[in-house]
Parts: C-alpha cells; structure tokens; sequence
C-alpha cells in the first residue's frame, strides 16, 4: 500500500533538547515537504526537498532543520533554537511536477514538557 | 499578508443540503488549486483539483467553481452528509511559488443530522 507514514504520533520535548519528528514515502515522489499547523490557522511550510541532497527553507524555518539523504525519507529536527514548537506537524509529497496532488501523511503532534 | 483566504472560519449546514465553502486569492500568478479535508489529529486528504483553465470541476458529490477575474473559488458539496464535518482547506500554487503550495486558514464544516 503506498503511502505517507510519520512517527510518532505523539512527541513530548524537553527544554533545550533537540527532537527529530521521521517522515517515509513510498509513492516514489521527488518532492517532500514539512508544514506546521497551529489552531485556527493553515499549514504554513517549514522546509521542502525537491531532490535528494537539496532543501529549500520555507516561510517559517528558523529553528528547524532538515536532511534528505534518500528518496524516501525526510526527517525534521526541532531545535531548541525553535521557541514555539507546540503544533501538530504534517510531511506531504508530490511528483514535483507542476499541477500535481500533494499527499500528507497522518500528523505528528509535538508537545513541550 | 495572506495570498490565500477563506473568511468563514465555520459554517454549519443541514444534511441533505448543500455546503459551499469559499475561498479568495490575492496572487493572480496561482494557476492550480486544491481542496482538502482535515480530520483532527489526522493528515489532510486530497479532495478536489482545479487548473486555471477551466472554471468548473466536479467529482461526485464535490464540485470546485473558479472565477479568475474576482480570484475566488467555491467548493460545493451536494447532498451533505454528516462524515462531511471536517476542517476544508483551500490551497494555490503557481510558478511564481515555485509550485509549493499555500493553504488558507480553513473552514470548520458542520453538518448536522
């Protein structure tokens, strides 16, 4: 079945510790992508790889960081650079083609003890 | 400055009936829209498209209305049905974005037996 897979479902974070939020597809897509999402408010885009070995910062990536080593995968690490991390974090991936869809994946919810 | 609005952040609707979501635009370089539905906790799922080259798209009980020149899309859905009440997120992407995505706020739909 393809898909789009995050873990975990649930992040607790510490002060001043580092956490890294896994993102896997198996759609064979280009393209992947972090958004973050607050309540009552859109997904705002965090990072994105276009390509293996590349990455591009979205419109709200201080305090994140990324790699993109294979295809198929693309983790996120929130720093303790990152204020504000509370918010529930979604991976999606396309073709990277134009007028293509975007998947996501089921969410990780990240919370700060 | 939001390049993607939707200025109803719920609406409530009778089953049987029909629900129109909406959504404004600001850039008009977006030619490629879609529309989502959040479950909480959950990724979005793909809904609908629509290309800047035509005005109607319809799939089933979902059909997209794009007016180009007042930069609006509509999103019907017709019967609603309960399993409807969700989080739609309206999004846009264009050249001018490098064919990342930017999502509205959404609307809260309510459909109620």
């Amino acid at each position: 079945d393809g898909g789009i897979t995050q873990s975990p479902k649930y992040l607790f974070r510490k002060e001043g510790q580092n956490v890294t939020l896994s993102c896997e597809q198996n759609l064979n897509h280009d393209a992947m992508y972090w958004y973050r999402q607050d309540p009552g408010q859109g997904l705002r885009l965090i990072y994105y790889s276009q390509i293996v070995n590349d990455f591009q910062k979205g419109d709200i990536a201080e305090g994140y960081s990324v790699s993109r080593e294979k295809k198929e995968s693309f983790p996120l690490t929130v720093t303790s650079a990152q204020k504000n991390p509370t918010a529930f974090y979604l991976c999606a991936s396309d073709s990277g083609q134009p007028q293509e869809t975007q998947y996501f994946g089921p969410g990780t919810r990240l919370l700060v003890l | 400055d939001q390049q993607v609005k939707q200025n109803s952040p719920s609406l409530s609707v009778q089953e049987g009936r029909i629900s129109i979501l909406n959504c404004d635009y600001t850039n008009s370089m977006f030619d490629y829209f879609l529309w989502y539905k959040k479950y909480p906790a959950e990724g979005p799922t793909f809904l609908i498209s629509i290309s800047s080259i035509k005005d109607k798209n319809e799939d089933g009980r979902f059909t997209v209305f794009l007016n180009k020149s007042a930069k609006h899309l509509s999103l019907h859905i017709v019967p609603s049905q309960p399993g409807d009440s969700a989080v739609y997120f309206c999004a846009a992407s264009g050249d001018n974005y490098g064919q990342n995505f930017v999502f509205g706020p959404g609307t809260r739909l309510s459909v109620l037996p």
